[in-house]
Formats: C-alpha cells, structure tokens, sequence
C-alpha cells in the first residue's frame, strides 16, 4: 500500500516562529502536494512539485514555502508563523503521468497562538 | 480557474437509506471527477472516480453519474451504513498534459443514523 507519512500530526507554535512540516511517500511517486484544510472551506492547494527541485504555487502560496530535495520527501515551511494559518495540513502523493488519484497523508493539525 | 461547488454541506440519513451529494463545476475542459472520503482524524481516501467518457460508473453500494453538458456530477450512496459517516469531498481536474491542479468542493458531512 502506498503510504504518506507526516512527520507531526499535532504541532503548537507561536507567532513569528519557523515551521517546518515534513513529508514522506514510499511509492517513487513524481508528484507531491501540501492542501491547507479549515471547516466550511474544503482543501485548498498550496504548493505542489512535480520533480525534485521543482515546485508551483497553487491557490494559496502567500506565506508558505516547500522544498523537494529528495524524491521522496517534500517540505512546507511558514517562514514566520501567524495566526491565521491554524490549519490542518495535508500532505498528497501522485504517482507516473498523474491521472488524478491522490494519496493522503493522515495530516498535521498546527494551532499558532 | 475551476470552481467546484457542492451541496448539501450536511447531510443526516437513517441507516438503510440512500445518500446522494451533488458537484458542479466551471471548466469544461474538466475531464477527471474523484470522490474522496475522509474519516476523522485520518486523510482523504479515494472512494470512485470517473472520467469524460462515461456517464456512470458503480462499485458495490457506491455509484457516481456525470452529465457533461450540465457540468455537474453527483455520488449515490445506497443501502447507507453507520461507517459511511464521514466527510465526502468531490473533485475536478482537467486531465491535460502539464495539468496538476485538483480542485476540491467543500465538502459534505454525511451522517448515517444507526
């Protein structure tokens, strides 16, 4: 079975740190994504890299970063944390050519305060 | 960009019954329409996805139908059980060379009452 792992499903931060959130996918999958999730507004696509070294801003990139240096690992930085990104966040992996099938780490819930 | 629209955003139904959750969507280049199901605590799970082609596709008590001309898609849920609570999201994508972009509705809350 395909499997993404998120490194932290709970994380509490406070305002103005450095948030790293780390993911990992074991099916040599090219494509990799970060969804934001909140109540009432469904999964919103942040970044998302379809090779090592490459990324793409989604829908909401404003006060993220990701980086890909391995295949298998794509990370999402918030450079200086705030309040109004206490989100769940989700992690995907999509595998050859990409028809459409995401696969879904189990999420990081970061509560900024 | 795709704008996918789904309702109802809850939706309460008595064991045994059918549920049935509706998508519409903007982009008629849109060819690729996932569901997903999403447990609590746990990520969203691929559950039935169909493509352009084809105007209805099952899968035991699980069916999805698309009318392209319409834009919109829905997914019917038969013979309900108390483990199909959970949320349901649908999904568009243009199946387009170069294209990654998965555009999720809000999501539907399905509740099945024992």
């Amino acid at each position: 079975d395909v499997k993404v792992t998120q490194s932290s499903r709970y994380l509490v931060k406070r305002t103005g740190e450095k948030v790293f959130l780390e993911c990992v996918q074991d099916m040599d999958h090219e494509n990799m994504f970060w969804y934001r999730q909140d109540p009432g507004l469904g999964l919103r696509l942040i970044y998302f890299s379809y090779d090592v070294k490459m990324k793409e801003k989604g829908d909401i990139p404003e006060g993220y970063s990701v980086s890909r240096e391995k295949k298998e690992r794509f990370s999402l930085i918030l450079e200086s944390a705030s309040t109004n990104q206490t989100s769940m966040y989700l992690c995907a992996s999509g595998g050859p050519g990409w028809g459409g099938e995401l696969f879904f780490g189990e999420g990081s819930r970061l509560t900024v305060l | 960009g795709e704008n996918v629209e789904q309702h109802p955003s809850t939706l309460s139904v008595q064991e045994g019954d059918s549920a049935v959750i509706k998508c519409t969507y903007s982009d008629s280049a849109s060819n690729y329409f996932p569901w997903y199901k999403q447990e609590l605590g746990k990520g969203p799970q691929l559950i039935i996805d169909i493509r352009s082609n084809v105007g209805e596709k099952k899968d035991q008590r699980i069916a999805v139908t698309l009318n392209k001309t319409a834009k919109h898609f829905s997914l019917h849920i038969t013979e309900t059980q108390p483990e199909d609570s959970a949320v349901y999201f649908c999904a568009a994508k243009d199946s387009g060379a170069g294209s990654y972009q998965l555009t999720f509705g809000k999501g539907t809350k399905l509740s099945v009452i024992p």
